[in-house]
Parts: C-alpha cells; structure tokens; sequence
C-alpha cells in the first residue's frame, strides 16, 4: 500500500533563511508526488508536484521540490523564507488510478 | 465553474440526524474525493471515485457514511444517525486524469451538537 511520511510536526525557521518541509513516500511502481498548502481557515491549494522528468519541480510563491528516487523524498524547499510562508503543508502521492494519499501535515512557522 | 463548489459551507445539526454534503467537482474531471479533517489535524480519506469504476470506499469510517457520484460529476456524502466525533471540515477534491493535479473545495465544516 502506498504512504507517505512527514517526520516533523512543526518546523521553525526565521525569515530570509532557506527552509526544508521533509516527505518520504512509499509507493509499488512510479509515484506522483504532490505538495499542498493549507492557510488558516482556508482550503488546501495546490503548490506543485512531480509525474515525471525533471527531478527538480518549481512551484508556486517561490517553492521548490526535489525528488529523490533513491531515499523515496520529496521534500519542500524554499531558499528565503516570509513570514507569509506560514502554514500547514502536506505531502500526497499517488501512482496511476490509485487514491491520493497525504501525510500528516508538517506545521511551518516563521518568525520575523 | 472555475472551482470545486460545496455546500453547505457550515452545517449545525443535532446528535442522531442525518446530514448531506454536498461537492460539485470542475467538469470534465473523472476524479473525484472526499476526506475529513478535524481541527488542526491532516487529512483523513474517506472515499474516492475515478471515472466509471467502483469507489474506493476504503476509508469510510463507518456504515453510517455514503457517498454516490451521480453521472460522473455531482457527489453527496451522506451521514447517518450523526454523532459529535463526526464533527469536522469534510473536503471534496476534484481531478482529471493522469494526476495532473488535485483540486479542493473550500470545505463543509459540520457541527453535531
């Protein structure tokens, strides 16, 4: 069965410093990875994601991903973080027809 | 339309009541879910339809819960005999095919008091 793994619940960072969201996926076959951003009391958007080529995947509002076939991640960067940048980010995969899995959510909080 | 629409947006209802959600998918999408999340909390799956083919009702958490997708495009999730830890944003996400992406509605919040 396919999943997905976020190890952290929270991660703190201070604005203008590169932050890392950490995903890990377990999937039979190829995967389609997936970040989603949830703002407070608002509905998950869409970041961006990775079905094929490239392994790096930009996104939006500056965010990137890379995906690492070896260690099975994808984890979210962004280079410079804001204080804007502050909310519940999940991880989903998925491989061909099958349900689109999420991780736990990972808590991002930046600091000014 | 442009987005994936649900309605009601809020919903109160008393303990033992049914309840239906409803989710309008972007047309044209074969894909379509439903999943719950309570407060502050990820995402729970709950059922998930793809084109013609069976759901995948595989997370529904008990027969209290149903869904049906009526000609590919209009969903409804029933809850029966509700209860309060049914209480939750229950949120419906439409996709084309290939997994070109997901999009979610705006969520229903259900309140069982």
């Amino acid at each position: 069965a396919q999943s997905v793994a976020q190890p952290e619940d929270q991660v703190n960072v201070a604005e203008g410093n590169p932050l890392t969201v950490k995903c890990t996926y377990s999937v039979s076959g190829n995967p389609y990875l997936f970040w989603y951003v949830q703002y407070p009391n608002r509905g998950l958007q869409f970041l961006l994601k990775y079905i094929t080529g490239d392994n790096l995947v930009k996104g939006s509002y500056g965010f990137e991903a890379e995906f690492n076939k070896s260690q099975t991640s994808f984890h979210l960067k962004k280079p410079s973080a804001l204080v804007s940048d502050s909310a519940l980010y999940f991880c989903a995969v998925n491989t061909g027809f099958q349900k689109l899995v999420f991780g736990t959510g990972t808590r991002l909080l930046v600091s000014p | 339309g442009a987005g994936v629409s649900q309605s009601p947006s809020n919903k109160v209802t008393e303990k033992g009541k049914d309840v239906e959600l409803r989710c309008d998918p972007i047309s044209g999408h074969t894909a379509l879910y439903w999943y719950r999340q309570s407060l502050g909390q990820g995402l729970e799956f709950l059922i998930y339809f793809q084109g013609n083919s069976a759901p995948d009702k595989s997370g529904l958490p008990s027969d209290r819960f149903s869904a049906e997708r009526t000609g590919g495009s209009v969903s409804t999730l029933t809850i029966q005999r509700t209860q309060q830890e049914d209480s939750a944003v229950y949120l419906c996400a439409s996709g084309a095919q290939l997994n070109y992406g997901y999009t979610f509605g705006s969520g229903t919040r259900l309140t069982v008091v």
